[in-house]
């Protein structure tokens, strides 16, 4: 079944334990991006990747880090939580959205519920 | 950057009601695509509409590209229609609106 599947999907944790939400894809897909959602705010792009080893800024960067070595995984570090980081975390892939031919349709994982405290 | 807004901003139904939503953008966008976000918080892609018409059972959606909109209709509503409609679009940036909220009365 065609999926992207993110851990954990609950997490509680306190400011500054540093932790990973992990993402992967089994499309294949050479996009893939992660979003975050707060109430009133609608998602907003944290960082994407158009590719292995190609990542780059969205709209809200501050405070997280990721990395893409491998084609389908896009995990999202979060250095040093802070309240403020509390959030619900989605990622997506698809193709890639710029390529001519391809679709840029995007896929969702089913979110990450984050409380930093 | 390109700015994304949805209209109305809540909407409240009943059941059998059509509706129409609508999404404008402040510069051509690409990868237009509207998506479903269920009260359970699952994000489903509804449609993959950079341009034209897609009909798929009681949905359907219009992006005019050259005057930067796009549109969801909904025919007889049901119950299960409730939750948030997004709409987003892009190149490698995929913006999104700040949501629909739809809910749809038994």
């Amino acid at each position: 079944e065609a999926q992207v599947t993110q851990n954990p999907r609950y997490l509680i944790t306190v400011t500054g334990k540093k932790l990973t939400v992990t993402c992967s894809q089994n499309m294949n897909h050479e996009y893939m991006s992660w979003y975050r959602q707060d109430p009133g705010l609608g998602l907003r792009q944290i960082y994407y990747s158009m590719n292995v080893e190609v990542t780059d800024k969205g709209d809200v960067p501050e405070g997280y880090k990721v990395s893409r070595k491998e084609k389908r995984n896009f995990p999202l570090i979060l250095e040093s939580p802070s309240p403020n980081q509390t959030s619900l975390y989605f990622c997506a892939s698809s193709m890639s959205p710029g390529l001519a031919g391809s679709t840029g349709e995007l896929f969702f994982g089913e979110g990450s519920r984050l409380t930093v405290l | 950057g390109i700015q994304v807004e949805q209209s109305p901003p809540d909407l409240i139904l009943q059941e059998g009601a059509n509706s129409t939503l609508r999404c404008n953008f402040s510069d051509s966008v690409n990868n237009l695509q509207w998506f479903h976000q269920n009260p359970w918080g699952q994000l489903i892609n509804l449609f993959y509409i950079p341009s034209g018409t897609k009909q798929n059972g009681r949905l359907s959606a219009t992006t005019v590209a050259t005057e930067r909109y796009s549109l969801l209709y909904i025919s007889s509503s049901q119950t299960t229609d409730s939750g948030v409609y997004f709409c987003a679009g892009g190149d490698d940036k995929i913006i999104f609106g700040k949501g629909t909220r739809l809910h749809i009365l038994p």
